[in-house]
């Protein structure tokens, strides 16, 4: 069974940093490639970023690029977003997600989700 | 970018009724377009991929169609179990985009 099981949300003061983590089992992380979406509560859903199965390849929305990084260990079958210099508008649901292949496609499973707050 | 735009961005069908909702590209995007279903405090779901593929698990009744800019999901005979938010998401190249989304209510 695929599990996603994303932590390190929290409030967090603007200009501050967070990292997410996603902790995968269920299937062969190193073959697939992941991705991060939010969405604030009540509204819409946002791609943040993806990356590919080896990590060689990211990708950011614009909204984010220059402040967030995607990363993965594929040794420890995990996923991160470091999020920098954060926004009000940063504040959502932050949810990890697996991707049906190995370069940026649909996602055909996701975690719970973890809530970021940016607030002073 | 590559914008998705939804209609409508809700409906109200009745039990047994086939819903239509629409997504159209700002470009073409080939048939790298999904769907996804949200039930209200749930995590989004993955219903069709490459326009027209039905994910496992998925019933019959949801079906998708189009290619280029203009795509169709369609849910033949809504359920009760059929209300969520559904979401259309290009996937042809970075940075991926979600169409705004479609609330489906039932009558």
């Amino acid at each position: 069974e695929v599990q996603l099981l994303e932590s390190g949300g929290g409030l967090v003061q603007p200009g501050g940093s967070l990292r997410l983590s996603c902790a995968a089992s269920g299937f062969s992380f190193n073959s697939y490639a992941m991705s991060w979406v939010r969405q604030v509560p009540g509204r819409g859903l946002e791609w943040v970023s993806g990356i590919s199965d080896s990590g060689g390849r990211a990708f950011y929305a614009d909204s984010v690029k220059g402040r967030f990084t995607i990363s993965r260990d594929n040794s420890k079958n995990t996923l991160y977003l470091q999020m920098n210099s954060l926004r009000a508008e940063d504040t959502a649901v932050y949810y990890c997600a697996k991707d049906r292949r190995a370069y940026s496609s649909s996602s055909d499973y996701w975690g719970q989700g973890t809530l970021v707050t940016v607030s002073s | 970018d590559i914008q998705m735009t939804q209609s409508p961005s809700s409906l109200s069908a009745s039990v047994g009724d086939r819903v239509t909702i629409t997504c159209r590209a700002s470009q073409g995007i080939s048939n790298y377009l999904a769907w996804y279903q949200q039930k209200p405090g749930k995590v989004p779901e993955l219903l069709i991929y490459a326009a027209y593929t039905l994910q496992s698990g998925v019933p019959s009744r949801f079906s998708g169609s189009g290619s280029g800019t203009d795509f169709t999901l369609t849910i033949n005979s809504l359920q009760p179990e059929d209300v969520a938010t559904y979401y259309c998401q290009r996937y042809n190249s970075a940075p991926q985009t979600f169409g705004q989304g479609t609330k489906v209510e039932v009558k």
